[in-house]
């Protein structure tokens, strides 16, 4: 699976777009870019994943490079509840789909 | 509907017990794992199941033992704890074309 790059920390005034980048330059063509959060110790949380195309659903946005070796979650209005450590994972999805974690990035939403 | 279900939440064990950490889901998710978290560490895979009857180590399978005799239970076990054994673990489970769910974590101390 390929290995990604995410910067370590962020910060994001409540109310405005948080914009998480995630390099991933060595992704195969039949991997997928997954997106997981974890709030403080919770069990992640899948946010959203996407192959080629852009995607949106009810929590964020993937916008995912033409060459595929970068991508973009956005959380469009992020809130206080949004603060917690961003997972980005490439893997093949299906009965290859095993998620490696990195070490993401902590997202901090401020007042 | 209860997802996945882990049990103990917490476990402070001596050096050399062993135990079983248990995960049950109620989802018929053919697929299921076991988790580590580290402080301030992303989560690394343990073991992981397909299916009843089959199961495959991850990246540290070392110093535990799983099984899986039922879709819904995938048991964990460490049978001498090492402090290098404290950590919470995370089980998660999914189907062949659906994103994971993780129940909510057990943290173990070996002491």
């Amino acid at each position: 699976d390929a290995k990604t790059t995410q910067p370590t920390s962020m910060d994001c005034a409540e109310g405005r777009a948080a914009n998480l980048p995630c390099n991933h330059s060595t992704i195969s063509g039949n991997e997928y870019v997954y997106w997981y959060r974890q709030i403080h110790s919770q069990g992640p949380q899948y946010i959203i994943h996407g192959l080629k195309n852009n995607e949106t659903n009810e929590m964020a946005s993937l916008i995912i490079t033409e060459d595929r070796k970068s991508s973009t979650l956005i959380l469009p209005h992020a809130t206080l509840r949004d603060t917690a450590v961003y997972y980005c994972i490439v893997s093949r999805g299906g009965s290859q789909g095993n998620l490696i974690f990195g070490k993401g990035t902590k997202l901090s939403v401020k007042p | 509907n209860a997802g996945v279900t882990q049990t103990p939440k917490f476990r402070i064990l001596k050096i050399g017990q062993s135990m079983t950490l248990q995960c049950a889901q109620d989802m018929n998710h053919n697929y299921m794992y076991w988790y580590r978290q580290d402080p301030g560490m992303g989560l690394k895979l343990i073991y992981y199941s397909v299916g009843a009857g089959i199961t495959d180590k991850g990246e540290v399978p070392n110093g535990y033992n799983v099984s899986r005799s039922t879709t819904e239970d995938f048991p964990l076990r460490l049978e001498l704890a090492a402090p290098s054994q404290t950590s919470v673990y995370f089980c998660a489970s999914r189907s062949s074309d659906r994103d994971y769910t993780f129940g909510s974590g057990t943290r173990l101390t070996v002491v």
